[in-house]
């Protein structure tokens, strides 16, 4: 089975501006959830998806939002981006049986200036 | 609330000689524990799961893990430490029916001197 993947690599953004991350799971997982992953605070949770609906969510600002299609494929949104939103945002999917066996992507890596 | 420790940021060990990685744990109920391996440039990838059991779980490439419940520790362990073994190691835990997301502890890097 191919594993998830992430598009794109990376990215440069400007402040102010907004971006969209996207990540397709593993064949067959429902389950997606994303993360940010900071030099300083680590790895974050940001939001849960099943089967098209946020089942979960973590502390962040309302300008990080996410969506997941029918295809299970899922896409996280950062609006007004702030120098701090500098990170590598990582998604990670599972499958109904084993839930919480995350299989993450490489990741995004997003620069703003 | 749930949370993980890793109370070493950086551990060295020469190839060929045992490992352990430590982490700790804080859940009110029963917790799902994890390792996950991170290499540069590259995802995290998943080595092993606590959920219910025996307490010593082993995982890939030669890890294990053993849960120790009155201690609330989930150390990583490898009898032999490889090279290739140098990584930036995760701990992560959930608390069975009273939280939906994984909390990951800071990681802690570890070198494998050959």
């Amino acid at each position: 089975k191919a594993g998830v993947t992430q598009t794109p690599r990376y990215l440069i953004k400007t402040r102010g501006q907004q971006v969209t991350l996207s990540c397709s799971p593993i064949s067959g997982h429902r389950s997606v959830s994303w993360y940010q992953q900071t030099p300083g605070q680590g790895l974050q949770f940001l939001f849960e998806y099943f089967s098209e609906t946020q089942r979960n969510k973590g502390n962040f600002p309302g300008r990080f939002s996410g969506r997941q299609f029918s295809n299970s494929r899922s896409e996280m949104n950062v609006s007004t981006l702030e120098l701090g939103d500098s990170a590598l945002y990582l998604c990670a999917s599972s499958s109904d049986s084993h839930l919480y066996e995350q299989y993450f992507g490489p990741g995004t890596r997003l620069t703003v200036t | 609330a749930q949370s993980v420790a890793q109370p070493e940021d950086q551990v060295n060990v020469a190839e060929g000689n045992p490992l352990t990685v430590k982490c700790t744990y804080s859940v009110s109920g029963n917790p799902y524990l994890f390792w996950y391996v991170q290499y540069p440039n590259r995802g995290l990838q998943f080595l092993l799961k606590y959920i219910t059991g025996d307490n010593l779980v082993k995982g890939s490439y030669g890890f294990e893990a053993e849960f120790n419940k009155s201690q609330t520790s989930f150390h990583l362990k490898k009898p032999s430490a490889l090279v290739s073994d140098s990584a930036l190691y995760f701990c992560a835990v959930r608390d069975m029916g009273r939280e939906r997301q994984l909390t990951f502890g800071s990681g802690t890097q570890l070198t494998v001197l050959p």
